[in-house]
Protein backbone atom coordinates (compact mmCIF):
# COMPACT_ATOMS: atom_id res chain seq x y z
CA UNK A 1 0.00 0.00 0.00
CA UNK A 2 0.94 3.77 -0.31
CA UNK A 3 2.20 5.20 2.48
CA UNK A 4 3.93 8.65 0.93
CA UNK A 5 1.63 10.90 -0.90
CA UNK A 6 3.12 14.19 -2.52
CA UNK A 7 0.97 17.03 -3.35
CA UNK A 8 0.82 18.98 -5.21
CA UNK A 9 0.68 16.11 -8.00
CA UNK A 10 1.83 18.92 -10.74
CA UNK A 11 3.72 22.18 -10.12
CA UNK A 12 4.23 24.54 -13.37
CA UNK A 13 6.93 27.62 -12.03
CA UNK A 14 9.59 30.02 -13.91
CA UNK A 15 12.93 29.13 -14.23
CA UNK A 16 14.65 31.06 -10.98
CA UNK A 17 11.63 30.38 -8.76
CA UNK A 18 12.02 28.26 -5.95
CA UNK A 19 9.85 24.72 -5.84
CA UNK A 20 7.84 23.15 -2.70
CA UNK A 21 6.77 19.62 -2.70
CA UNK A 22 5.26 17.84 0.13
CA UNK A 23 4.57 14.15 1.59
CA UNK A 24 2.74 12.75 4.40
CA UNK A 25 3.04 9.61 5.54
CA UNK A 26 0.80 7.64 8.09
CA UNK A 27 2.95 5.65 9.93
CA UNK A 28 6.31 5.90 11.95
CA UNK A 29 9.50 6.50 10.10
CA UNK A 30 12.86 5.25 10.14
CA UNK A 31 13.73 7.75 7.42
CA UNK A 32 12.47 9.23 4.59
CA UNK A 33 14.11 9.56 0.94
CA UNK A 34 13.37 11.82 -1.67
CA UNK A 35 14.18 10.53 -5.30
CA UNK A 36 13.60 12.30 -9.11
CA UNK A 37 12.67 10.69 -12.13
CA UNK A 38 13.22 12.29 -15.67
CA UNK A 39 10.61 11.17 -18.34
CA UNK A 40 11.35 7.49 -18.93
CA UNK A 41 14.21 7.16 -16.91
CA UNK A 42 15.03 5.38 -13.84
CA UNK A 43 15.08 7.15 -10.40
CA UNK A 44 17.93 9.02 -8.98
CA UNK A 45 18.28 9.52 -5.12
CA UNK A 46 18.98 13.04 -4.04
CA UNK A 47 18.60 12.90 -0.26
CA UNK A 48 17.70 10.67 2.90
CA UNK A 49 16.46 12.21 6.37
CA UNK A 50 16.47 10.48 9.50
CA UNK A 51 13.68 10.54 11.70
CA UNK A 52 15.68 12.11 14.21
CA UNK A 53 16.75 14.76 11.58
CA UNK A 54 14.98 17.87 10.92
CA UNK A 55 16.09 19.49 7.94
CA UNK A 56 18.96 18.35 5.45
CA UNK A 57 20.47 20.43 2.65
CA UNK A 58 22.26 19.44 -0.28
CA UNK A 59 23.11 21.86 -3.18
CA UNK A 60 20.06 23.82 -4.13
CA UNK A 61 18.26 21.00 -1.87
CA UNK A 62 16.94 21.58 1.28
CA UNK A 63 14.22 18.64 2.97
CA UNK A 64 12.88 19.20 6.10
CA UNK A 65 11.10 16.36 8.72
CA UNK A 66 8.16 16.94 10.91
CA UNK A 67 7.96 13.58 12.17
CA UNK A 68 5.16 15.13 14.80
CA UNK A 69 3.18 15.93 11.64
CA UNK A 70 4.10 12.86 9.75
CA UNK A 71 5.01 15.16 6.74
CA UNK A 72 8.28 16.13 4.82
CA UNK A 73 8.71 19.31 2.29
CA UNK A 74 11.13 19.47 -0.65
CA UNK A 75 12.37 22.76 -1.78
CA UNK A 76 14.30 23.07 -4.87
CA UNK A 77 16.14 27.24 -5.05
CA UNK A 78 16.87 28.69 -7.82
CA UNK A 79 14.92 26.21 -10.09
CA UNK A 80 16.37 25.58 -13.81
CA UNK A 81 15.06 23.82 -16.60
CA UNK A 82 16.86 21.16 -15.94
CA UNK A 83 15.07 20.85 -12.37
CA UNK A 84 11.77 19.15 -14.49
CA UNK A 85 11.14 15.95 -13.32
CA UNK A 86 8.64 13.83 -11.06
CA UNK A 87 9.93 14.00 -7.66
CA UNK A 88 9.06 11.00 -5.45
CA UNK A 89 9.45 10.20 -1.42
CA UNK A 90 9.50 7.23 0.20
CA UNK A 91 9.59 6.07 3.44
CA UNK A 92 11.48 3.58 5.55
CA UNK A 93 9.59 1.95 7.82
CA UNK A 94 10.57 -1.17 8.42
CA UNK A 95 10.41 -3.06 12.18
CA UNK A 96 13.60 -4.40 13.42
CA UNK A 97 14.03 -7.97 11.97
CA UNK A 98 12.43 -7.27 8.83
CA UNK A 99 13.79 -6.82 5.70
CA UNK A 100 13.87 -3.08 5.12
CA UNK A 101 11.77 -2.16 2.19
CA UNK A 102 10.53 1.35 0.77
CA UNK A 103 6.62 2.55 0.46
CA UNK A 104 6.47 5.04 -2.26
CA UNK A 105 3.89 8.14 -3.23
CA UNK A 106 2.95 8.86 -6.29
CA UNK A 107 5.19 11.63 -7.24
CA UNK A 108 5.15 15.70 -8.18
CA UNK A 109 5.27 16.10 -11.65
CA UNK A 110 7.55 19.53 -11.56
CA UNK A 111 7.53 21.62 -14.77
CA UNK A 112 9.95 24.93 -14.98
CA UNK A 113 9.41 26.80 -17.44
CA UNK A 114 12.37 28.66 -18.94
CA UNK B 1 32.37 2.62 -8.23
CA UNK B 2 29.03 0.88 -7.96
CA UNK B 3 27.25 0.63 -11.40
CA UNK B 4 23.88 -1.31 -12.21
CA UNK B 5 22.79 -2.69 -15.67
CA UNK B 6 19.48 -3.18 -17.03
CA UNK B 7 18.63 -4.31 -20.26
CA UNK B 8 16.71 -3.73 -23.05
CA UNK B 9 15.88 -0.31 -22.80
CA UNK B 10 12.63 -1.28 -24.60
CA UNK B 11 10.69 -4.24 -25.68
CA UNK B 12 7.79 -4.75 -27.71
CA UNK B 13 6.33 -8.78 -27.27
CA UNK B 14 3.43 -10.17 -28.06
CA UNK B 15 0.55 -11.68 -25.65
CA UNK B 16 1.58 -14.96 -24.41
CA UNK B 17 5.05 -14.84 -25.35
CA UNK B 18 8.02 -15.50 -22.16
CA UNK B 19 9.69 -12.36 -20.67
CA UNK B 20 13.75 -12.26 -19.39
CA UNK B 21 14.92 -9.09 -17.80
CA UNK B 22 18.43 -9.20 -16.99
CA UNK B 23 19.69 -6.62 -14.14
CA UNK B 24 23.60 -6.52 -12.64
CA UNK B 25 24.77 -4.81 -10.54
CA UNK B 26 29.51 -4.29 -10.21
CA UNK B 27 31.00 -2.70 -7.77
CA UNK B 28 29.45 -4.53 -4.59
CA UNK B 29 29.00 -7.59 -3.00
CA UNK B 30 25.65 -8.80 -1.60
CA UNK B 31 23.41 -6.19 -2.52
CA UNK B 32 19.77 -6.24 -1.97
CA UNK B 33 18.11 -6.11 -5.57
CA UNK B 34 14.61 -5.15 -6.20
CA UNK B 35 12.41 -5.60 -9.16
CA UNK B 36 9.45 -2.45 -9.60
CA UNK B 37 7.23 -1.81 -11.83
CA UNK B 38 5.63 1.32 -13.00
CA UNK B 39 2.17 2.15 -14.96
CA UNK B 40 2.24 5.76 -16.71
CA UNK B 41 1.59 8.39 -14.52
CA UNK B 42 2.16 6.54 -11.23
CA UNK B 43 4.17 5.36 -8.08
CA UNK B 44 6.45 2.27 -7.90
CA UNK B 45 4.84 -1.28 -7.23
CA UNK B 46 7.51 -3.55 -5.80
CA UNK B 47 7.51 -6.91 -7.35
CA UNK B 48 10.33 -8.58 -5.69
CA UNK B 49 13.09 -8.14 -3.48
CA UNK B 50 16.12 -10.01 -2.88
CA UNK B 51 18.68 -10.38 -0.01
CA UNK B 52 20.95 -13.26 -1.31
CA UNK B 53 21.81 -15.53 -3.72
CA UNK B 54 18.53 -17.65 -4.65
CA UNK B 55 16.34 -15.71 -2.04
CA UNK B 56 13.14 -14.17 -3.58
CA UNK B 57 10.50 -12.30 -2.06
CA UNK B 58 7.49 -11.75 -3.80
CA UNK B 59 5.27 -8.85 -2.95
CA UNK B 60 2.12 -8.81 -5.50
CA UNK B 61 0.65 -12.16 -7.01
CA UNK B 62 0.90 -11.52 -10.70
CA UNK B 63 2.32 -13.35 -13.62
CA UNK B 64 5.97 -12.73 -13.03
CA UNK B 65 8.53 -14.66 -11.52
CA UNK B 66 12.05 -13.40 -10.06
CA UNK B 67 15.74 -15.21 -9.83
CA UNK B 68 19.19 -14.43 -8.42
CA UNK B 69 21.30 -17.03 -10.04
CA UNK B 70 24.57 -15.20 -9.43
CA UNK B 71 25.26 -12.53 -6.08
CA UNK B 72 24.90 -9.41 -8.61
CA UNK B 73 22.26 -10.90 -11.21
CA UNK B 74 18.90 -9.98 -10.81
CA UNK B 75 16.25 -11.52 -13.47
CA UNK B 76 12.60 -11.06 -13.78
CA UNK B 77 10.47 -13.74 -15.80
CA UNK B 78 7.45 -14.82 -17.17
CA UNK B 79 6.02 -17.70 -19.22
CA UNK B 80 3.53 -15.85 -20.76
CA UNK B 81 2.81 -12.49 -21.06
CA UNK B 82 -0.54 -10.44 -20.52
CA UNK B 83 -1.53 -7.25 -21.93
CA UNK B 84 -1.71 -6.01 -17.81
CA UNK B 85 1.98 -6.68 -18.10
CA UNK B 86 2.60 -3.57 -19.91
CA UNK B 87 5.16 -1.27 -17.89
CA UNK B 88 8.00 0.06 -16.88
CA UNK B 89 10.11 -2.29 -15.21
CA UNK B 90 12.94 -0.85 -12.94
CA UNK B 91 15.58 -2.85 -11.20
CA UNK B 92 17.30 -1.22 -7.92
CA UNK B 93 19.84 -2.27 -5.58
CA UNK B 94 20.58 -0.92 -2.10
CA UNK B 95 23.53 -1.42 0.46
CA UNK B 96 23.12 -1.67 4.78
CA UNK B 97 19.64 -2.29 3.62
CA UNK B 98 18.71 0.71 2.56
CA UNK B 99 19.91 3.21 4.90
CA UNK B 100 22.16 5.36 2.76
CA UNK B 101 18.79 4.66 -0.20
CA UNK B 102 18.37 2.82 -3.42
CA UNK B 103 19.91 3.23 -6.92
CA UNK B 104 18.17 2.39 -9.17
CA UNK B 105 18.91 1.27 -13.29
CA UNK B 106 17.88 3.10 -16.34
CA UNK B 107 14.19 1.02 -16.73
CA UNK B 108 12.89 -1.28 -19.11
CA UNK B 109 9.92 -0.14 -21.14
CA UNK B 110 7.76 -3.17 -22.06
CA UNK B 111 4.75 -3.27 -23.93
CA UNK B 112 2.95 -6.48 -24.69
CA UNK B 113 0.81 -6.84 -27.75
Amino acid sequence: SQQGEEDPQALSIQEGENATMNCSYKTSINNLQWYRQNSGRGLVHLILIRSNEREKHSGRLRVTLDTSKKSSSLLITASRAADTASYFCATDATKAGNNRKLIWGLGTSLAVNP
Amino acid sequence: SQTIHQWPATLVQPVGSPLSLECTVEGTSNPNLYWYRQAAGRGLQLLFYSVGIGQISSEVPQNLSASRPQDRQFILSSKKLLLSDSGFYLCAWSRDRGHKGYTFGSGTRLTVV
